[in-house]
């Protein structure tokens, strides 16, 4: 699988967007890129994923580039509650190689 | 309501005496995955199911062996649990087409002693 790069933690304010970045050069066209995030002695979560276009749901916004060598994770509205270690992972789709490989993730901490 | 359920939430072993640790899933998923968290480290996958294929990742110690007598249930058996054992170990399951998710127990944390 594909290896990811995130920074090793970033803040921001409560109300305002986090923007989480990802950098994945070595990523093929057959893998998608997910974000999972784990609040402290939680198991992880599955906030989003997408392949190629931009993706959005209740969580949260996936920005892939065009190239899809990086994307941004874009929580709107931070709040304390968000909180937690986040997860930018590559998965091949499908198959029984299909597995979720962790990074070090990055560790957002919103302050009030 | 819960999906994954690892259970138990806690557990305390004895220094090599052989321990159990149990999942099940509600969600007919044919992919189950074991995963070791340390503290403060990421989730390290052990070994995971596709249907009734085993998959072992190429450093997972011999020490760590797992079952699956169906869909649902998934065990992880530690034989002899040595202090650095002492993690927690998160149970995951999914399906196997392409775009999907994985959904992850609380998982159970475990102390030897």
């Amino acid at each position: 699988d594909a290896k990811t790069t995130q920074p090793p933690s970033m803040d921001c304010a409560e109300g305002r967007a986090a923007n989480l970045p990802c950098n994945h050069s070595t990523i093929s066209g057959n893998e998608y890129v997910y974000w999972y995030r784990q609040i402290h002695s939680q198991g992880p979560q599955y906030i989003i994923h997408g392949l190629k276009n931009n993706e959005t749901n209740e969580m949260a916004s996936l920005i892939i580039t065009e190239d899809r060598k990086s994307s941004t994770l874009i929580l709107p509205h931070a709040t304390l509650r968000d909180t937690a270690v986040y997860y930018c992972i590559v998965r091949v789709a499908g198959g029984a190689n299909s597995k979720l490989t962790f990074g070090k993730g990055i560790t957002l901490s919103v302050r009030p | 309501d819960a999906m994954v359920i690892q259970n138990p939430r806690y557990q305390v072993t004895q220094f090599g005496k052989p321990v159990t640790l149990s999942c099940s899933q509600t969600l007919n998923h044919n992919v189950m995955y074991w995963y070791q968290q340390k503290s403060s480290q990421a989730p390290k996958l052990l070994f995971h199911y596709y249907d009734k294929d085993f998959n072992n990742e190429a450093d997972t110690p011999d020490n760590f062996q797992s079952r699956r007598p169906n869909t649902s249930f998934c065990f992880l058996d530690i034989r002899s649990p040595g202090l650095g054992d002492a993690a927690m170990y998160l149970c995951a399951t999914s399906r196997s087409g392409p775009g999907t998710e994985a959904f992850f127990g609380q998982g159970t944390r475990l102390t030897v002693v």
